[in-house]
């Protein structure tokens, strides 16, 4: 079985400061991997996603996340945060099964704290 | 882009009632819709993965017989919490995938705050 973990549960940065958020996953092949955004009462929303091919992987808001298959690593990175980043962030691994992946778990998050 | 959308977002209801919770893909034919729980400041569990015309598959440790699925149509997915109790209160959020798309990501809906009196 899959398994997810993000190491760190808070960070605190300031505004226009870069950031990394860690995930490190556990799976016996090449996996599918996902990072999402949640804000307070809501939803997730797609960051960006990992299947094959070039492991540095760019998404919207200016985000972006490099595959390190040796490291079983997924970090986010974002060059200068923006207050309107602060929110709760979910890495996700999704199983390879026949016609695409199969059960996606989730990391226990991180949640951002952007001051000014 | 495609949406999903819950309704209803909040629902507050006394003890031993039933609470139907609808999850329906707006813009696309969702073969398949998962049901998540999320209790505060932790990650989402996956309850059950559902698809159309068949019954739900059930996560371990997930009661079917409390965790009503239905996902009678390609846009349409119900959650029935029946004789609801306070310890079910928790935030529940669906999501979709479309047909031909299983290298695609999920698609969530903005969840629903069940609160149990």
């Amino acid at each position: 079985a899959q398994s997810v973990t993000q190491p760190d549960i808070h960070i605190t940065v300031s505004e226009g400061a870069s950031l990394e958020l860690r995930c490190n996953y556990s799976y016996g092949a090449t996996p599918y991997l996902f990072w999402y955004v949640q804000s307070p009462g809501q939803g997730l929303q797609l960051l960006l996603k990992y299947f094959s091919g070039d492991t540095l992987v760019q998404g919207i808001k200016g985000f972006e996340a490099e595959f390190k298959r040796s490291q079983s690593s997924f970090n986010l990175r974002k060059p200068s945060v923006h207050w309107s980043d602060a929110a709760e962030y979910f890495c996700a691994v999704g199983a390879r099964g026949t016609g695409g992946y199969q059960k996606v778990t989730f990391g226990i998050g991180t949640k951002l704290q952007v001051i000014p | 882009g495609a949406v999903v959308s819950q309704h209803p977002s909040w629902v507050i209801c006394k003890s031993g009632t039933s609470v139907k919770i609808e999850c329906r893909s707006l813009d696309f034919q969702a073969t398949t819709m998962f049901w998540y729980r999320q209790f505060p400041k932790q990650s989402l569990m996956l309850m059950a993965t559902s698809n159309e015309g068949s019954k739900a598959t059930y996560e371990q440790g997930v009661e079917k017989d409390k965790f009503l699925i239905n996902h009678a149509s390609l846009t349409l997915s119900t959650l029935t919490v029946t004789s609801a109790h306070p310890e079910d209160s928790s935030f529940y959020i669906c999501s979709a995938r479309g047909r031909g798309t299983p290298n695609q990501p999920q698609h969530f809906g903005d969840g629903t705050r069940l609160s149990i009196l």
